[in-house]
Order: structure tokens, then C-alpha cells, then sequence
């Protein structure tokens, strides 16, 4: 099974800042990577997917790199309806999620 | 417009068999290509992929799970039904399905929160 490892667990940030969340994996997923973005209450939502194309009808100020092992998720400037919980997961191997990395308002 | 609702016991008691349905519009499980996915979420904790069907009725189950869980679908009825058997308070959660699209989870129902209890 291949693991994903998120970093940081928390990110405390204020609007207007730049975010820059890690998803590094046991192994190499090639590209085979997303991003998704999970508000209280709510199902998560497809952001990023082969690491670094934006999902329909999501802002450009979300953006993906990496491949390979590590992946990054960049959002330019924070709004206030960003702050949520933000999961990677991987297809290149059936399917594994990170555990996660809350993105609070500091 | 692709929509998919989760339906199901809120509360099952332990070693009970658990019985998800997951209704669907906007899309055919007759379709080449289309695919439908069960994901859990433990409250507060991370997801979990639990098992996925095909068009052409190909299933795969999460390797730590698989003997406790069946999906089938029921194409006329645009439903994928997800049954996982003995059930213990560990595996509360919400349960969510999604589709899959080209390896990725897309859109995603709105969840069922299943509590295992006594």
C-alpha cells in the first residue's frame, strides 16, 4: 500500500498569505496525484488531479506541482472560504488519501 | 448535471450486516468507462477507499476489507449498493460514494453518517 504523508498537520495562516501544503509518498506515484478540499459538514471536493490540473470550476489561485514522491498544493492568497481541511490522495496503485492538513485563519 | 445520494441505517448494532445504497443521476453505470466508489470517513479522521464498481460490473475491494464487503448495482435503477458484514463500532463513520473518473473522485455524494453501537 503506498502511504501518503501530509505536511503540516495544521497551517495557520491569515487571508491574503500564501499557503504551501506537502503530500510526500512511500513511493513513486508518478503523477497520479489530487488534491482535494474538505469543508466542515461537507463532502470533499476534487481540486487538483494528475498533481497539476485544476478541476472544473476551480479558482487559479489553487495550484499543483510535484511528481514523482512530493507533491505540493500552493494557494496564492488565501480567501476566507479556503480555510478548510485539504487531502491528497493517489491513484497509481489503487487508491490511498493522506491523512490531511487543516488550514485555520491565524 | 452529475448528482449521487447516500442512503442507509444511521444506526446498526455490532456484528449486524450494514446495507448502503447509493442513488445516482446524471450519469449511466451503463456507460463504457463509468465507475462508482465507496470511500469512508471515521469522524475527525482521514478517508478511506472501501471498494469500487464497473460498467461491465468489474469490483475491486479495499485489500484490508475485502471479506466483509459486496458492492453490486442495479443499472435500471441508476444504484450501487455497498453491504459490509459484521460490524463493530470501529468502522462509524461517514460513508460517502463517489465517482470515479479516470482515477479520481468526482463528484461526491453528500455522505451517511453510520454509527455502530449497542
Amino acid at each position: 500500500e503506498i502511504v501518503l504523508t501530509q505536511s503540516p498537520a495544521t497551517l495557520s495562516l491569515s487571508p491574503g498569505e500564501r499557503a504551501t501544503l506537502s503530500c510526500r509518498a512511500s513511493q513513486s506515484v508518478s503523477s497520479y496525484l489530487a488534491w482535494y478540499q474538505q469543508k466542515p459538514g461537507q463532502a470533499p471536493r476534487l481540486l487538483i488531479y494528475d498533481a497539476s490540473y485544476r478541476a472544473t470550476g476551480i479558482p487559479a489561485r489553487f495550484s499543483g506541482s510535484g511528481s514523482g514522491t512530493d507533491f505540493t498544493l500552493t494557494i496564492s492568497s488565501l480567501e476566507p472560504e479556503d480555510f478548510a481541511v485539504y487531502y491528497c490522495q493517489q491513484r497509481s496503485n489503487w487508491y490511498t488519501f493522506g491523512q490531511g492538513t487543516k488550514l485555520e485563519i491565524k | 448535471q452529475v448528482t449521487l445520494k447516500e442512503s442507509g441505517p444511521a444506526l446498526v448494532k455490532p456484528t449486524q450486516t450494514l446495507t448502503l445504497t447509493c442513488t445516482f443521476s446524471g450519469i449511466s453505470l451503463s456507460t463504457s468507462g463509468m465507475r462508482v466508489s465507496w470511500i469512508r470517513q471515521p469522524p475527525g479522521k482521514a478517508l478511506e477507499w472501501l471498494a469500487r464498481i464497473d460498467w461491465d460490473d468489474d469490483k475491486f475491494y479495499s485489500t484490508s476489507l475485502k471479506t466483509r464487503l459486496t458492492i453490486s448495482k442495479d443499472t435500471s435503477k441508476n444504484q450501487v449498493v455497498l453491504t459490509m458484514t459484521n460490524m463493530d463500532p470501529v468502522d462509524t463513520a461517514t460513508y460517502y460514494c463517489a465517482r470515479l473518473d479516470s482515477g479520481w473522485f468526482d463528484p461526491w455524494g453528500q455522505g451517511t453518517l453510520v454509527t455502530v453501537s449497542s
